[in-house]
């Protein structure tokens, strides 16, 4: 069964750090790029941060550019997100997510999806 | 801000056919994929690329997409149906930003 799963939420206080982790299985973890989404409480997905198999090419939302770094262990079958410099804002639950590509060449269209997703681990940024 | 627009609540009677949209000039190069959330349980993939169902979504979901519009349609829409939906795309400019919908509240009634 492929499978993802979260770990390493909690409640850290303005301007602290945390280390998301999430352990991949079932599928071969080194051939596919993975992803990091978040939801703010009772708001809509936010697209964080991308990392290709290889993390040749890494990429970040401006809201948290410079602060969140991604990162994979393809040995370990684990992808993370360390968050620094944290803010209320970023008060959310975090999924990681296993991206999908490919190119229609009949139609000239791309096609990008993420399949599966983790449970989620929610951070609370909190005095 | 998202750059992909949805109607933030839809509704449809028991049975009856609903379509949700998205908008986005991302959707002019890439097919919109489309997840189903259910209360505090994670997103999960219904709808990818052109018409793409994944395995064990019911054939009542379709898809389509027509210049920067992408449209899920339930066709026959059930009570287990009710959720909230966003579809989702890259940026074709060229940064490889990801991108969501805000979302759109299906309630079935």
């Amino acid at each position: 069964e492929v499978q993802l799963v979260e770990s390493g939420g909690g409640l850290v206080k303005p301007g602290g750090s945390l280390r998301l982790s999430c352990a991949a299985s079932g599928f071969t973890f080194s051939s596919y790029s993975m992803n990091w989404v978040r939801q703010a409480p009772g708001k809509g997905l936010e697209w964080v941060s991308s990392i290709s198999s290889s993390s040749s090419y890494i990429h970040y939302a401006d809201s948290v550019k410079g602060r969140f770094t991604i990162s994979r262990d393809n040995a370990k079958n684990s992808l993370y997100l360390q968050m620094n410099s944290l803010r209320a804002e970023d008060t959310a639950v975090y999924y990681c997510a296993r991206e999908c590509t490919d190119y229609d060449i009949l139609t000239g269209y791309s096609r990008w999806w993420f399949d599966p997703w983790g449970q989620g681990t929610l951070v609370t940024v909190s005095s | 801000s998202s750059e992909l627009t949805q109607d933030p609540a839809v509704s449809v009677a028991l049975g009856q056919t609903v379509r949700i949209t998205c908008q986005g000039d991302s959707l002019r190069s890439y097919y919109a994929s489309w997840y189903q959330q259910k209360p505090g349980q994670a997103p999960v993939l219904v709808m990818y690329g052109k018409n793409n169902r994944p395995s064990g979504i019911p054939d009542r979901f379709s898809g389509s997409s027509s210049g920067n519009t992408a449209s899920l349609t339930i066709t026959g829409a059930q009570a287990e149906d009710e959720a909230d939906y966003y579809c989702n795309s890259r940026d074709s400019s060229g940064s490889h930003l990801g991108e969501f919908g805000g979302g759109t509240k299906l309630t079935v009634l």
